[in-house]
C-alpha cells in the first residue's frame, strides 16, 4: 500500500460527459501528478500540483483539468469524453515539488472505460 | 518522440535465473532513474533508483546498472523468482529547462517467471 489513494477505482461513462477523478497523497506529500495509462502506452504525464499551485504540464487536453485543494486532494476533471478517454489514470505523489531524486508514490488508478 | 525506450515488451524467464530487464534514453540531461513494478489492478511500485554519479545501486535481489556512455540502464534480478512476474518500467528525470524534474516513463517490459 503506497498511502495514495484513488477514487473511484472503476468508471463508466458515455461519450460526451464530464467525470471527475479523485485523488488524497501520502501524508506529508505536497506534490501530486496525474498519469494516463491507455492501451500498450507507458504512463504519460498529465499535470502536476504542488502545494496547491500548478507546477508543471503535460500532455494534457485542454478539455482536461485539474486542481489541488487546501488539505492537498487533488481532482482531475474530463470533460466532453471521446472515446479515446478510455484509459487507466493513475495519481502519484512525492515530498518534493519535482526535480531529480524524488521518488514518486503511486495509487491504485481509476479505470475510465468510455462507451 | 520517445526519451525513454524498452525495446523488449516481454522477457520470460526460468525460476532461480538471472532476469536482465533492458531500459535506454535519448536525454543526456537525466540525472536520476528509478525501475517500478506493476501488477495487474494496482498502481505502480517503486523499485530501485540509481543517479547518474553512480554506475551501479544494489537492493537486495535488484541490481541496477547505468552506462551513461551508452544512455543505458539495465534492471538485474537475481535470483528471479515466480513473484516477480509483472510490468517493469524504466523512468527518467531531470533538472533541465521545462522538465519540473518530472519523470519520463517507458512502454515497460512484461517480465514471466516460470516455475
Amino acid at each position: 500500500d503506497s498511502g495514495v489513494t484513488q477514487t473511484p477505482k472503476h468508471l463508466i461513462t458515455a461519450t460526451g460527459q464530464r467525470v471527475t477523478l479523485r485523488c488524497s497523497p501520502r501524508s506529508g506529500d505536497l506534490s501530486v501528478y496525474w498519469y494516463q495509462q491507455s492501451l500498450d502506452q507507458g504512463l504519460q504525464f498529465l499535470i502536476q500540483y504542488y502545494n496547491g499551485e500548478e507546477r508543471a504540464k503535460g500532455n494534457i487536453l485542454e478539455r482536461f483539468s485539474a486542481q489541488q485543494f487546501p488539505d492537498l486532494h487533488s481532482e482531475l476533471n474530463l470533460s466532453s469524453l471521446e472515446l479515446g478517454d478510455s484509459a487507466l489514470y493513475f495519481c502519484a505523489s512525492s515530498v518534493e515539488a519535482g526535480g531529480s531524486y524524488n521518488e514518486q508514490f503511486f495509487g491504485p488508478g481509476t479505470r475510465l472505460t468510455v462507451l | 518522440d520517445q526519451q525513454v525506450k524498452q525495446n523488449s515488451p516481454s522477457l520470460s524467464v526460468q525460476e532461480g535465473r538471472i532476469s536482465i530487464l533492458n531500459c535506454d534514453y535519448t536525454n543526456s540531461m537525466f540525472d536520476y532513474f528509478l525501475w517500478y513494478k506493476k501488477y495487474p489492478a494496482e498502481g505502480p511500485t517503486f523499485l530501485i533508483s540509481i543517479s547518474s554519479i553512480k554506475d551501479k545501486n544494489e537492493d537486495g535481489r535488484f541490481t541496477v546498472f547505468l552506462n551513461k556512455s551508452a544512455k543505458h540502464l539495465s534492471l538485474h534480478i537475481v535470483p528471479s523468482q515466480p513473484g516477480d512476474s509483472a510490468v517493469y518500467f524504466c523512468a527518467a528525470s531531470g533538472r533541465y529547462g521545462g522538465s519540473q524534474g518530472n519523470l519520463i516513463f517507458g512502454k515497460g517490459t512484461k517480465l514471466s517467471v516460470k516455475p
